[in-house]
């Protein structure tokens, strides 16, 4: 069955360090993956996905994901974390052969001054 | 210009109560999704449509009805109202192929008193 699993519930980080999110997926065929992030009391919101070709992938916010089919991870990472990016961040799994996506469990991230 | 609206936005009811959610879509997708989003913040797919017609009606009690009158709307409807139907209730809408994700509404948060 298709799985995602996101180990870290919760994260701090100091404001200005680097990120990692870690997502790792279970799936038969190739997938399509997402990092969805999602403020306070707000819907969720595409930061990035991957179908196929170039395995590191750019989004908005600065974020990035590499995708290593060898470990069936993609890792979302940011070099310089803002405080405004406080958040719940879920990792999804999806494929052509799949209407819907199946979400991670999500992991917050605080940032600290 | 709200790509995926849904309204309303807060919602407090008493048991027994029947209620409804209602989501509607100006990106000309063709699909709709409802997810649930429990107090762990778990994200669970309930139903999906295509074109409206239902293409995924996971395991939800049969209180729970969605309705598409068009491709652009998906209404979802709730009978006898429990006290663990209390989350957040996400509408999200795609294209067919889940490559392109989803864009999401900014949910209900349903509380049963």
């Amino acid at each position: 069955a298709q799985s995602v699993t996101q180990p870290d519930i919760h994260i701090t980080v100091s404001e200005g360090a680097s990120l990692e999110l870690r997502c790792n997926y279970s799936y038969g065929a190739t997938p399509y993956l997402f990092w969805y992030v999602q403020s306070p009391g707000q819907g969720l919101q595409l930061l990035l996905k991957y179908f196929s070709g170039d395995t590191l992938v750019q989004g908005i916010k600065g974020f990035e994901a590499e995708f290593k089919r060898s470990q069936s991870s993609f890792n979302l990472r940011k070099p310089s974390v803002h405080w405004s990016d406080a958040a719940e961040y879920f990792c999804a799994v999806g494929a052509r052969s799949q209407g819907n996506l199946i979400f991670g469990k999500g992991t917050k991230l605080s940032v600290k001054p | 210009d709200t790509a995926v609206s849904q309204t309303p936005k807060y919602l407090v009811t008493q048991m027994g109560n029947d209620k409804s959610i209602k989501c509607e879509q100006n990106l000309g997708h063709d699909t709709m999704y409802w997810y649930k989003q429990d107090s762990k913040k778990f994200l669970k797919i309930m139903f999906s449509y295509n074109n409206k017609e239902l293409i995924i009606n996971e395991t939800v009690p049969n209180r729970f009805s969605p309705k598409s009158p068009d491709k652009a709307h998906l209404n979802l409807h709730i009978n006898s109202l429990e006290l663990g139907d209390s989350a957040v209730y996400f509408c999200a809408s795609s294209q067919t192929d889940s490559y392109y994700g989803y864009t999401f509404g900014s949910g209900t948060r349903l509380t049963v008193v």
